[in-house]
């Protein structure tokens, strides 16, 4: 079956433009993830939504990155203003119960 | 704030060497402990998710153990390949998961 998938794959922008992530989910998940990996970094959870329940924002490291689910399916990440420390992988996961399954991840390059 | 380490940070072995890596976590309120192979170029793909005390699990050549009360996971790889090269995490689950740095595995033909 189809698994999670993420566009573009590749993004490359100027400091202070805004950009827009896209993630769809494996149908029928309820949760959806947002994770980042930096150079040299471990992975690094950005926000979390289950179902109807407001998402779990407390890892977005600042006002100009914010996230919606629409319909509960389709996820966008956007970070508005961006700056060259929010380079990095930006991966989404999805689950139904235990285990998140990874899309292949957005690379951006903020220059 | 959960803290998850893994050791070594990177490790190079030649093709046919057996190998293990370490995923330390606080052992208090342990509910699980996931293992994912991140190879370059995929998608973070999960290996195990392990829950119980003395649990060991097994998938081909890798293999998994979990101490909860001492707070540990190793990861074993019997006979390491190249197709392993990869990054290796744990991760606890509060809702979200919370990572280790990685561990990441060169396996030299």
């Amino acid at each position: 079956g189809a698994g999670v998938s993420q566009s573009p794959s590749n993004k490359v922008t100027e400091k202070g433009k805004d950009v827009e992530l896209r993630c769809d989910p494996i149908s029928g998940h309820t949760a959806l993830y947002w994770y980042r990996q930096s150079l040299g970094q471990g992975l690094e959870f950005l926000i979390y939504f289950q179902g109807n329940s407001a998402p779990d924002k407390s890892g977005l490291p600042s006002d100009r990155f914010s996230a919606e689910r629409t319909g509960g399916s389709v996820s966008t990440l956007t970070i508005q203003r961006t700056q060259q420390e929010d380079s990095a992988v930006y991966l989404c996961a999805s689950s139904l119960g235990t285990v998140q399954y990874f899309g292949p991840g957005t690379r951006l390059t903020v220059t | 704030i959960l803290n998850v380490e893994q050791s070594p940070q990177s490790l190079h072995v030649q093709e046919g060497d057996s190998t293990n890596f370490t995923c330390s976590f606080p052992s208090s309120n342990f509910y699980a402990l996931h293992w994912y192979r991140w190879e370059t170029a995929k998608s973070p793909e999960a290996l195990f998710v392990m829950t119980l005390n003395g649990d060991e699990k097994k998938k081909g050549r890798i293999s998994a153990t979990l101490n909860t009360k001492e707070g540990y996971s190793y990861l074993y790889i019997k006979g390491s390949q190249p197709e392993d090269s990869a990054t290796y995490l744990c991760a606890i689950p509060r809702g979200k998961l919370i990572f280790g740095q990685g561990t990441e595995l060169s396996v030299k033909p």
